[in-house]
């Protein structure tokens, strides 16, 4: 049974540049959230998708969207890259087929560095 | 009041010793107290979780303790071992909210030393 899965594991940009992230979320579950890990840092939330519409969002900026397939797999953009935005970028999936607070559970997510 | 406060940020235990980590929220509405397990180059793997109508949830060697009335919980490692050197977080997330989306503390390094 596979679990989440992220790719790239890796990425090097440059300020200005866009990049794409993606997501396959672990099997039977239906809900994708996006979170971003700083170095030393706990996860913070960016945002979650279900039944490919964005459900809820953190406190990031518009530079950041997603996106959901119909076979639940999931893309993060991120525009107009900031030295500040090199951090791990980690999926979580959930099974949310009408009750909340299932666990989620992690990829391996993408180490993206700004140059 | 949506923070989710942790400590020590970091912990090292002899091998067999028993590890404590904790961490404190302000929001009522939390209602699901997840902790996870990380390892360098690795996502956050879920460890036991707790909702707050039980006060202690045991699986192996962790356990976690929930005191409602302080808004605390804490992760006990009994036995530590070498292989559960990693960073640990609590989070917390609300039924009620439009999501589940989780609320990180800021993290425990755990050393086990042999």
């Amino acid at each position: 049974d596979a679990g989440v899965t992220q790719s790239p594991t890796h990425l090097i940009k440059t300020r200005g540049q866009q990049v794409t992230l993606r997501c396959s979320p672990k099997s039977g579950h239906d809900t994708v959230s996006w979170y971003q890990q700083a170095l030393g840092q706990g996860p913070q939330f960016i945002f979650q998708y279900y039944e490919e519409e964005e459900r809820q969002r953190g406190n990031f900026p518009d530079r950041f969207s997603g996106h959901q397939f119909p076979n639940y797999s999931s893309e993060l953009n991120v525009n107009a890259l900031l030295l500040g935005d090199s951090a791990l970028y980690l999926c979580a999936s959930s099974s949310n087929r009408g009750v909340l607070n299932q666990p989620q559970h992690f990829g391996d997510g993408t180490r993206l560095s700004i140059l | 009041q949506q923070q989710v406060k942790q400590s020590p940020q970091s912990l090292i235990v002899q091998k067999g010793g028993i590890s404590i980590i904790n961490c404190a929220y302000e929001n009522t509405a939390f209602d699901y107290f997840p902790w996870y397990q990380q390892f360098p180059g690795k996502g956050p793997a879920l460890l036991i979780a707790i909702r707050p109508d039980v006060s202690e949830k045991k699986e192996g060697r962790f356990t976690i303790s929930f005191n409602k009335s302080a808004k605390q919980f804490s992760l006990h490692i009994m036995d530590s071992q070498p292989g559960d050197s990693a960073t640990y977080f609590c989070a917390a997330s609300r039924r009620g909210g439009a999501t589940n989306k989780l609320i990180f503390g800021t993290g425990t390094l755990l050393a086990v030393q042999p």
